[in-house]
Order: structure tokens, then sequence, then C-alpha cells
């Protein structure tokens, strides 16, 4: 109950393209939901988060939508670039600690 | 501005050995973090504090200490090296004030540890 699972692993999109991940929970009482980007040889840095009173939360070109009745929960990247390439995490928080997917490789082609 | 900083950022260790890895953040966060990044499976918290001489186990605790004397720092000990603590640790802060929750969390560039 405890878990976030997060898809797809790698993901390679052609630049301008909408990469799609996904990540789904099981535990209603998460009430948090950021996304972290991380790049390699560096730490995770917060992109976006949402709370789940929301639907949608949208910052500059990345969304997240928010399914509360389906415990899921996605990010969208608009009109991607090439410096979008990276490692996303979803995550969720419950209490004192997030609750970390296990990450996607995000690859965007020029 | 520092931020979150790291040391040492490579280390080998060998199978017993013990070691110290450093943090200290320069933003006056209350709430620090160490978490350890395995391939493919996201962050596994390991300790974390609420502020100075505060501590708390994580989730997977077993074969670390910590202590939080200051604000600032927050090291993270290894006491008997095994090779199932190979992996990369990344110290994280947190601002004062915020919910452990909500928190937006800074980390660090992460230590890489090999244990052979």
């Amino acid at each position: 109950q405890q878990q976030v699972k997060q898809s797809p692993q790698s993901l390679i999109v052609q630049k301008g393209g909408i990469p799609i991940i996904n990540c789904a929970y099981e535990n209603t009482a998460f009430d948090y939901f950021p996304w972290y980007q991380q790049f390699p040889g560096k730490g995770p840095a917060l992109l976006i988060a949402i709370r789940p009173d929301v639907s949608e939360k949208k910052e500059g070109r990345f969304t997240i939508s928010f399914n509360k009745s389906a415990k899921q929960f996605s990010l969208h990247i608009m009109d991607s670039q090439p410096g979008d390439s990276a490692t996303y995490f979803c995550a969720a928080s419950p209490n004192y600690q997030l609750i970390w997917g296990a990450g996607t490789k995000l690859i965007i082609k020029p | 501005n520092a931020g979150v900083t790291q040391t040492p950022k490579f280390r080998i260790l060998k199978i017993g050995q013990s070691m110290t890895l450093q943090c200290t953040q320069d933003m006056n966060h209350n709430y620090m973090y160490w978490y350890r990044q395995d391939p493919g499976m996201g962050l596994k918290l390991i300790y974390y504090s609420v502020g100075a001489g505060i501590t708390d186990k994580g989730e997977v605790p077993n074969g670390y200490n910590v202590s939080r004397s200051t604000t600032e720092d927050f090291p993270l000990r290894l006491e008997l090296a095994a090779p199932s603590q190979t992996s990369v640790y990344f110290c994280a802060s947190s601002p004062p004030g915020g919910d452990l929750r909500t928190g937006e969390l800074f980390f660090g560039e992460g230590s890489r540890l090999t244990v052979l």
C-alpha cells in the first residue's frame, strides 16, 4: 500500500513531441504528489507538485494530470526539447516521508 | 549560495571498513534527510532529522547511523561496510516552517559509494 508505481522505465520522444509519464498509488492517505527532475551527476530537483483537490496543474511546459478516483497521476511535457532529457521521478506523501517511484529515463531526440 | 554540499563525491571501501559521508547546508533548513538511490529503485529514505538533536529512522536504516549536533550538518556513518551498501547517497534539506509532507526538498549532488 506504500508503493508508487511509475511507468514507463524509459521513453524516447522526438523534439516537439509530448512525453507522458504515469504513476499509480494505492494508499488513499497520500495527499501530496510532486515530480522531481534529475540530470546525470546531479541530485533531483522539484519540477511541479499537485494536491488531490485539483485535477490538473500547469507550470510552463509541464502539466500534472490527477485522477483521484483511479489513484493515478501523470506528467506531460509540451513541446519537448533535448534539454528536457533527464530522469523523472514521481512521489507521494502521506506523512513524514516521500514514497518515490522508480524513475523514468526520458530522451528527447533532436 | 552553496545550498546542500556533500563530501566525498566518490569513495571505494573494502568490506568491513567504516566511513562518514558529510552533508552541510547553508539555507537554515530545519529538516534534513539521507536517501540512497539504486538503479531502477527510486530513492529510499535512510534517516531524517527535524532539527538539531533530533533524528529518526526512515525506510532503510540498518547499517547506518546519523547525528545532528547543528542545524547545518547531518553526517551519515557507515560502521561495517557491506556490498549491499554500494549505492549513490543523497543528502537533502527542506525549509523551516514547512510541513514535512509538502516542503520542497533541496538535494546535494550525491556521493557514489562502492563497497568491494
